[in-house]
């Protein structure tokens, strides 16, 4: 069965540093986002992206943050100057029709 | 805005014990209402969903029933497994409201004993 996926599963930064989180969203999906998770805290939406652009996003979803589609399978998270409240897992979800989406497995992501 | 309330955990059951989460929803138009499941070190996973009121969703032994006179969307399982242990998320989306963004709960973790 198909599957999202995402490199890498952990990811520890120094503050100030850029990151990339990848995700490869399952083949034949339009709808692509990503949520986080803070340690104990719900899961929260920060950006949705259909048809190479953004579609929706947060208030969380600032400046520091961008999305990119750079090929036909990928999908990344780049986060420009990293904070220590930052440190979360970061879920990629893709879907084909708008109301199913498909989780990978999420990148935990530590900023020291 | 819109927003999911899930009852507290953590949840500990022996076997074959009977299930359920309760879930409640604030939304301003007609979501659509879901259940993931998310086991131990894997993400997040559909277990069921219904998109208007009165739909039941099931799967693997699960249902939920769209309650739009109560706001809820109740887990129910008359039967749990040591498998079934995980933490269980319950969302909902507003697509009729164009955003397709899911809301979740906090998540309730369910230990099942054998």
């Amino acid at each position: 069965e198909p599957e999202v996926t995402q490199t890498p599963s952990h990811q520890v930064t120094q503050m100030g540093q850029e990151v990339i989180l990848r995700c490869v969203p399952i083949s034949n999906h339009l709808y692509f986002y990503w949520y986080r998770q803070i340690l104990g805290q719900k899961v929260e939406f920060l950006v949705s992206f259909y048809n190479n652009e953004i579609s929706e996003k947060s208030e969380i979803f600032d400046d520091q943050f961008s999305v990119e589609r750079p090929d036909g399978s990928n999908f990344t998270l780049k986060i420009r100057s990293t904070k220590l409240e930052d440190s979360a897992m970061y879920f990629c979800a893709s879907s084909r029709v708008s109301y199913e989406q498909y989780f990978g497995p999420g990148t935990r992501l530590t900023v020291t | 805005g819109n927003s999911v309330t899930q009852m507290e955990g953590p949840v500990t059951l022996s076997e074959e014990a009977f299930l359920t989460i309760n879930c409640t929803y604030t939304a301003t138009g007609y979501p659509s209402l879901f259940w993931y499941v998310q086991y131990p070190g894997e993400g997040l996973q559909l277990l069921l969903k219904a998109t208007k009121a009165d739909d039941k969703g099931s799967n693997k032994g699960f249902e939920a029933t769209y309650r739009k006179e109560t706001t809820s969307f109740h887990l129910e399982k008359g039967s749990v497994q040591v498998s079934d242990s995980a933490v269980y998320f319950c969302a909902l989306s507003d697509l009729q409201g164009g955003s397709e963004k899911l809301v979740f709960g906090k998540g309730t973790k369910l230990t099942v004993n054998p």
